[in-house]
């Protein structure tokens, strides 16, 4: 079965500027969590859907927003971009975000200018 | 905040040794699951552990988790070049969902 497809794979944008990323997790999959990875802070946890409901969040700044649809596709947004965003963005889908490992995606790497 | 560390932070074994990597939190956990990350690729799941003192194994890989539920640990036998790669524990307590990663140990093999 297909595994979780992140798009665009490469992004460049400017600071100020705003992205949304794209996140399609395993079919079956109702559980999408999103992380930051840089070299500095290893994998930082931005936040987890579940059933389109947010169900828990990490420590990020209210410009990084998410949400999920009803077939469980996911998007985050990060708005007024800064240049310490430039990061990988990986989002992971679980079958209930439980009792499961997560499946992740090969991640955005999003680069602030 | 949840804290967990992960030691060593790098690991260079000569192919064919035994090492271990170790991970350690600062409060009782629900489970703890491992991840492999090959450089410049995505972590992928290994394994969860959930009861106190379980030990998994996978081929080579033991897997443990601490009899306090509050560590864990991933022993390699007869590392080979295919093990290089950067191993994350990532946990859960029972206080909430979100699953909480480790700085990882970075593993090197020196052929």
């Amino acid at each position: 079965k297909a595994g979780v497809t992140q798009t665009p794979r490469y992004l460049i944008k400017t600071r100020g500027q705003q992205v949304t990323l794209s996140c399609s997790p395993i079919s079956g999959h109702r559980s999408v969590s999103w992380y930051q990875q840089t070299p500095g802070q290893g994998l930082q946890f931005l936040f987890e859907y579940f059933s389109e409901t947010q169900r828990n969040k990490g420590n990020f700044p209210g410009r990084f927003s998410g949400r999920q649809f009803s077939n469980s596709r996911s998007e985050m947004n990060v708005s007024t971009l800064e240049l310490g965003d430039s990061a990988l963005y990986l989002c992971a889908s679980s079958l209930d975000g439980n009792n499961y490992g997560y499946t992740f995606g090969s991640g955005t790497r999003l680069t602030v200018v | 905040g949840q804290q967990v560390m992960q030691i060593p932070q790098y690991q260079h074994v000569q192919e064919g040794e035994d090492f271990t990597t170790y991970c350690n939190s600062s409060t009782t956990l629900s489970n703890i699951q491992w991840y492999k990350q090959r450089p410049g690729g995505h972590p992928v799941f290994l394994i969860q552990l959930v009861k106190s003192g379980e030990v998994k194994k996978q081929k080579r890989l033991t897997f443990q988790f601490g009899e306090a539920k509050k560590n864990s640990s991933l022993h390699i036998t007869a590392t080979q070049t295919t093990d290089v790669g950067t191993y994350f524990c990532a946990v859960k307590t029972a206080a909430g969902n979100k699953l909480t990663f480790g700085g990882g140990t970075r593993v090197l093999v020196k052929p």
